[in-house]
């Protein structure tokens, strides 16, 4: 089946600071891949998402790369702002699955001014 | 812009009662979510529905149900409600066209069963 590992949280950084979430996934076929954050006391909404292998999401300076031959979508950012400090979900949309997202567990990430 | 409401943002309730949990969405998606978010565990579906009165299990149906008697409107039902079904439970919905894959999320209900 389908599953989504993304790195474990929580993560701290400074202001400016570069960031780097990882994910990677396993799925049939050639899944759709996106990257939801969730601020506090909010449900989620879509940073960014890429449909096809080395297509490249971007959004509000954050980045990420569909890899097929590792498997991830890693997420970047490269100068944090405290205003960026939420959860952020990984998560995989398959084929035909009648658009059912499988999400990693999250991520919560921290930017102290 | 989409909107898509939940009828509570916090909710108290006692072991056996039944819960009902509204969702609502404007703007006439086929396809609509339940999901519960719970630490570690990330968020897992519960139920979902492709069409009016039409549902499927997601994958953790055990103690819940769900109605959708109108286009607009996803209820998930907790028949006894049980403290282990504590958590925050989060609707979305997707218009169900090919090539739009965003799913559109409500704020969430908070649900603390005594």
């Amino acid at each position: 089946g389908n599953s989504v590992t993304q790195m474990e949280g929580p993560v701290t950084l400074s202001e400016e600071a570069f960031l780097t979430i990882n994910c990677t996934y396993t799925a049939t076929g050639y899944p759709s891949l996106f990257w939801y954050v969730q601020y506090p006391g909010e449900g989620l909404q879509l940073l960014l998402k890429a449909t096809k292998a080395d297509d490249k999401g971007s959004n509000k300076g954050f980045e990420a790369t569909y890899r097929k031959e590792t498997t991830s979508f890693h997420l970047e950012k490269g100068s944090v702002q405290v205003s960026d400090s939420a959860v952020y979900f990984c998560a995989l949309q398959s084929w035909g699955s009648n658009y059912k997202l499988t999400f990693g567990k999250g991520t919560l990430l921290t930017v102290n001014p | 812009d989409v909107k898509v409401t939940q009828s509570s943002r916090y909710l108290v309730k006692r072991t056996g009662e039944k819960v009902f949990l509204e969702c609502v969405q404007d703007m006439d998606h086929e396809n609509m979510f339940w999901y519960r978010q719970d630490p570690g565990l990330g968020l897992r579906l519960i139920y979902f529905s492709y069409d009016v009165k039409m549902k499927e299990k997601g994958d953790i149906p055990e103690g819940y149900s769900v109605s959708r008697e109108k286009k607009e409107r996803f209820s998930l039902i907790l028949e006894s409600a049980s403290t282990n079904q504590t958590s925050m439970y989060l609707c979305a919905s997707i218009p169900g066209l090919a090539g739009i894959e965003t799913q559109y999320f409500g704020p969430g209900t908070r649900l603390l069963v005594l």
